[in-house]
């Protein structure tokens, strides 16, 4: 069955960085894009950014376009996302997700992993 | 950026109701629509994508149609279990952008 498992998430200070990891299994990894998405305490889903499933073509919301990046290691079957000058707004809790096909809808999605940028 | 809005934003309803959700693009999206139910403190669930087709192990009391602009997610007989938010998330074009969330409650 597919599994994703997000690992990298905790508190952090403003201006400061964070990598998060997702480890996908159970699927062919190398073969779907993936997603992040987010949810800050108590509200509704953001989604973050996509990568296709050769890297070629990644996309992000405007909210963390150049400060965030996201990248696969297919070998690895693992997904990060790479995140800069972090500030308050960004806590919430990050799930990594699976695209159904094509970059559309996203069929599995991690349990999540919590950032808290606080000073 | 496309904006999704959805109504209501809540509803009561009982077990055995039948339940309209409805979702609205900023501008056409043709079918690039997908329906998720998220529980408390759980990731969200696919229900629904390309605006109609429903996600394999989804039961059948789930439905949704539209196109364009207007889009509309109705579960047909309430069970206990589905008493949770469902979102709304357009797949057009980028940045994806979700709805604000429909929270069903129990009446």
């Amino acid at each position: 069955q597919v599994q994703l498992v997000e690992s990298g998430g905790g508190v952090v200070q403003p201006g400061r960085s964070l990598r998060l990891s997702c480890a996908g299994s159970g699927f062919t990894f190398s073969s779907h894009g993936m997603h992040w998405v987010r949810q800050a305490p108590g509200k509704g889903l953001e989604w973050v950014a996509v990568i296709s499933y050769d890297e070629i073509n990644k996309y992000y919301a405007d909210s963390v376009k150049g400060r965030f990046t996201i990248s696969r290691d297919n070998s690895k079957n693992t997904l990060y996302l790479q995140m800069n000058s972090l500030r308050a707004e960004d806590t919430a809790v990050y799930y990594c997700a699976k695209d159904r096909h094509l970059l559309s809808a996203v069929d599995y999605w991690g349990q999540g992993t919590l950032v808290t940028v606080s000073s | 950026d496309i904006q999704m809005t959805q109504s209501p934003s809540s509803v009561s309803a009982s077990v055995g109701d039948r339940v309209t959700i409805t979702c609205r693009a900023s501008q056409g999206i043709s079918s690039w629509l997908a329906w998720y139910q998220q529980k408390p403190g759980k990731p969200p669930k696919l229900l629904i994508y390309a605006a109609s087709s429903l996600q394999s192990g989804v039961p059948s009391r789930f439905s949704g149609s539209g196109s364009g602009t207007d889009f509309t997610l109705t579960i047909s007989s309430l069970q206990p279990e589905d008493f949770a938010t469902y979102y709304c998330q357009q797949a057009s074009s980028f940045p994806f952008t979700f709805g604000p969330g429909t929270k069903l409650n129990i009446k």
